[in-house]
């Protein structure tokens, strides 16, 4: 079955440091991939996503993610951490069947000292 | 205004009683999703629907109705409240003629059963 993982549970970073968040999933094929970002007490907003072609992606925020098919991996990352990016972020991959799911992360929840 | 509305935002309610959470598309996207977020279980699948008049379980759909007689309308009924029902609940669509998984969220409703 397929599945997600997002090693880390909380991670707190200073503002202008550098971040990665990572994730790392179980599928056969090329998956596509997600991330999706959530600000305290809202919906989810998709931050970027993979389907195929280049592996590095770019996002919006100043975020992009590198798919390494070797490595099972697509982390997240961004060169200089804003206090505003403190957010809860979940990495999914689109399910096998014909039916739009998503294989969700249980999330990595961000924090950023000023 | 276009896009994804839940309604209502916030609801306290007891223990036996029906809630009806709703969720509003301008889309016309097929797919539609219902997701529970709970602290320590990221977000998880109650139920999804295809198209109108048709839909399926996800991973937690017990105390759980859904329908959807219009395609912008996927409205989730919990029939007889339980205090494990208290969480955030998220709707998402999704378009079908594309063949990748991205979701478009709501902003949620924060369900409180006493």
């Amino acid at each position: 079955a397929q599945s997600v993982t997002q090693p880390d549970i909380h991670i707190t970073v200073s503002e202008g440091a550098s971040l990665e968040l990572r994730c790392n999933y179980s599928y056969g094929a090329t998956p596509y991939l997600f991330w999706y970002v959530q600000s305290p007490g809202q919906g989810l907003q998709l931050l970027l996503k993979y389907f195929s072609g280049d592996t590095l992606v770019q996002g919006i925020k100043g975020f992009e993610a590198e798919f390494k098919r070797s490595q099972s991996s697509f982390n997240l990352r961004k060169p200089s951490v804003h206090w505003s990016d403190a957010a809860e972020y979940f990495c999914a991959v689109g399910d096998t069947g014909n039916n739009r799911k998503l294989i969700w992360g249980l999330g990595t929840s961000l924090a950023v000292n000023p | 205004d276009a896009g994804i509305t839940q309604s209502p935002r916030y609801k306290i309610t007891e223990t036996g009683r029906q809630v009806t959470l709703m969720c509003h598309q301008t889309w016309s996207h097929s797919y539609m999703f219902w997701y529970r977020q709970d602290l320590g279980h990221g977000l998880r699948l109650i139920y999804y629907s295809a198209a109108a008049d048709i839909t399926d379980k996800g991973e937690v759909p017990d105390g759980y109705v859904v329908s959807r007689s219009k395609t912008e309308n996927f409205p989730l009924t919990l029939e007889s409240a339980t205090r494990s029902q208290t969480s955030v609940y998220f709707c998402a669509s999704s378009e079908s003629a594309v063949t990748y998984n991205e979701q478009f969220f709501g902003p949620g409703t924060r369900l409180t059963v006493l």
